[in-house]
């Protein structure tokens, strides 16, 4: 079965330190992995595929097969970082969907 | 260009009643899915669309149906409401052709059902 697993609920760390986000996904297939973003009042948005390799307002994210996560990371958070974000999990049999996690509601402190 | 567009945003139905959602996607994407997203559950897929076929279902009951019109557009119903459907119900966009970048979300309607 498919599955993506956020064990994180809520993060909280002061601006101007590291943030990581843990995601670990659990899929027979050929993984495809994304991160989602969810800025209050605002809609869902993407902000990384693991495919592009690309850093999107300063976060990262890199799969690992071995250990089957897809953790986000930056090493400077900014206030502006706070939201809700979800790792997903790109599930194609036949027809195609994107399986969530639970989500990790991340606060920066001043 | 314009974004996923869903209509209504905000809903509040009576248990028992039913309802329809719309959703039209960004211009060219021929692919719409929908997805439930509560605090309990969190994003859940519904079913997804590509040429007004329907490819993929999710875990819901038969209450729950959708179809997707000519031009892309997609409405989903859910019959005979209950308390536990009220959620925010997400509809997202996709192209195709090529590689996949991934779903564009609308704002989303928020369905109240009391």
């Amino acid at each position: 079965a498919q599955r993506v697993t956020q064990p994180e609920k809520l993060l909280s760390v002061f601006k101007g330190a590291p943030v990581e986000l843990k995601c670990n996904y659990s899929y027979s297939g050929s993984p495809e992995l994304f991160w989602y973003v969810q800025y209050s009042r605002q809609r869902l948005q993407l902000l990384l595929r693991h495919i592009s390799r690309e850093s999107i307002k300063g976060f990262t994210a890199d799969l690992n097969k071995g250990e089957t996560s897809f953790h986000l990371k930056k090493p400077f958070a900014q206030e502006e970082d706070s939201a809700m974000y979800y790792c997903a999990l790109r599930v194609i049999q036949g027809a195609q969907k994107l399986v969530f996690g639970q989500g990790t509601r991340l606060t920066i402190n001043p | 260009k314009a974004g996923v567009t869903q209509t209504p945003r905000y809903l509040i139905k009576t248990r028992g009643q039913q309802v329809t959602l719309s959703c039209s996607p960004i211009s060219g994407h021929r692919s719409v899915s929908w997805y439930q997203q509560t605090p309990g559950q969190g994003l859940q897929f519904l079913f997804e669309y590509f040429s007004e076929t329907q490819r993929n279902k999710g875990n819901f009951p038969g209450r729950f149906s959708g179809r997707q019109f000519s031009n892309s557009r997609s409405e989903m119903n859910v019959s005979t409401l209950e308390l536990g459907d009220s959620a925010l119900y997400l509809c997202a966009s996709s192209l195709e052709q090529g590689a996949w970048n991934g779903y564009t979300f609308g704002s989303g309607t928020r369905l109240t059902v009391v």
